[in-house]
This record gives structure tokens, sequence and C-alpha cells, in this order.
């Protein structure tokens, strides 16, 4: 399957500081999806990405897709509480059968 | 509308044992998932089905069956547990063509 890279694996932030986790991959993607994931619960996605250079944003959450789309970040601006979870960021095949994760980015928000 | 739902939350068994995680979606999705969630893993695709009557491999099915009851419902079975098999198992569905999906609350098994 497509593999897909995520960095950082945890990270720990003062409530109010930004928070970025990135996502890599060494072939080019034809999408890319992230999802949040609250302690004790399950994936809820996010957003899709689709086209090179393209930015979303939604509330205090901005997502990019890089030029090349071998690369994706989340960046949150000023971390609240509500914020703790794992990110993922998510590849769909062509065939849109199979979804493979990255390996995710643990947010820690300390108030 | 209850999405995915899957059975049992909890389970504990033990080494040799046999069990079926059971999971059913009320959205009429074509696609439905099986994935297991370890700690540093991410969430790794076991199998996966993408249309009624078919199933297919996917990233660690070894130790794993499953089986497409019907549009609706997608199993999986664990014909004889090993302690390697500890995980949270995460049903999914979606539509096909490159849309979200959506997961079920998760099964946090348990083989000792």
């Amino acid at each position: 399957g497509q593999q897909v890279m995520q960095i950082p694996q945890y990270q720990h932030v003062q409530e109010g500081e930004d928070f970025t986790t990135y996502c890599n991959s060494s072939t080019t993607l034809s999408n890319i999806q992230w999802y949040k994931q609250r302690p004790g619960g399950h994936p809820v996605f996010l957003i899709q990405l689709v086209k090179s250079g393209e930015v979303k944003k939604q509330k205090r959450l901005t997502f990019q897709f890089g030029e090349a789309k071998k690369n994706s970040s989340l960046h949150i601006t000023a971390t609240q509480t509500t914020d703790v979870g794992t990110y993922f960021c998510a590849v769909v095949t062509n065939t849109g059968n199979q979804f493979y994760f990255g390996t995710g980015t643990s947010l820690t928000v300390i108030p | 509308n209850a999405g995915v739902t899957q059975t049992p939350k909890f389970q504990v068994l033990k080494t040799g044992q046999s069990m079926t995680l059971q999971c059913a979606q009320d959205m009429n999705h074509n696609s439905m998932y099986w994935y297991r969630q370890d700690p540093g893993m991410g969430l790794r695709l076991i199998y996966y089905s993408a249309s009624e009557g078919t199933t297919d491999k996917g990233e660690v099915p070894n130790g794993y069956n499953v089986s497409r009851l019907n549009k609706r419902e997608f199993s999986l079975r664990l014909e004889s547990a090993a302690p390697s098999q500890t995980s949270v198992y995460f049903c999914a569905s979606s539509e096909v063509g490159r849309v979200k999906a959506f997961f079920g609350q998760g099964t946090r098994l348990t083989v000792v």
C-alpha cells in the first residue's frame, strides 16, 4: 500500500501555542485526508485535499497540500485543550477502495 | 442515525480462543474496512470489502478472516487468538470514490 510518514509522533504544547504536523510521501499522492481521534475515541474526518498547492482553513486549523503533491501539513493556531488528540493523515487509493493512514501525531495541550 | 456500530466494545480472550467482531453500517455504503490500531503504528488495514460479495486483504491480514454478510454487515474473525493480536479494532465504511471514511467506536481486544 501507499506509505505516508507522519511527524512528529508526539507534541506537547502550552495552551495558546501553535502546532503543526507533517505528512510526507516518496510518491506523488492523488489526495490527502486528515482525521482527528480524541483520546479513547474513534477517528473523525476533518478534510480532504486534492489539488496541488491547495490550502483550506477550518477556524484555527489550516491544511496544506504541497505543490508536488508529496506532502501535506496541518497547522493549528493558538491551541486549546479541545484540540487534544491524535491527528492522522490518510491517502485513498485511486480506486477509492483503500484508505492508508499515517502513524499519527499525538497532541497534548498543557493548560 | 447510528452510523457504524461495532460489537463488542471490550473483549478479553485466552490464547487460542476464537471470536468474531461484528460491524454494521446504516449509511448504505458499498465499502467497508477493518483496521487495527497499535501504539506508534497508526491505523493498519486488515481487510476491506469494496462491495457486497467481495473481500480483499489489506496490509496485515494474517491471523484474520472476514465475511461480508450483506451490504450492511462486515465481520472480522480471529480463529486462534494470539497475544500479538491485542489491539484496538476499528470498523469503517465509505462510499466508493475517495470520499471520507466513517468509523465505529472500536473494540478493545486483549489476548492473554
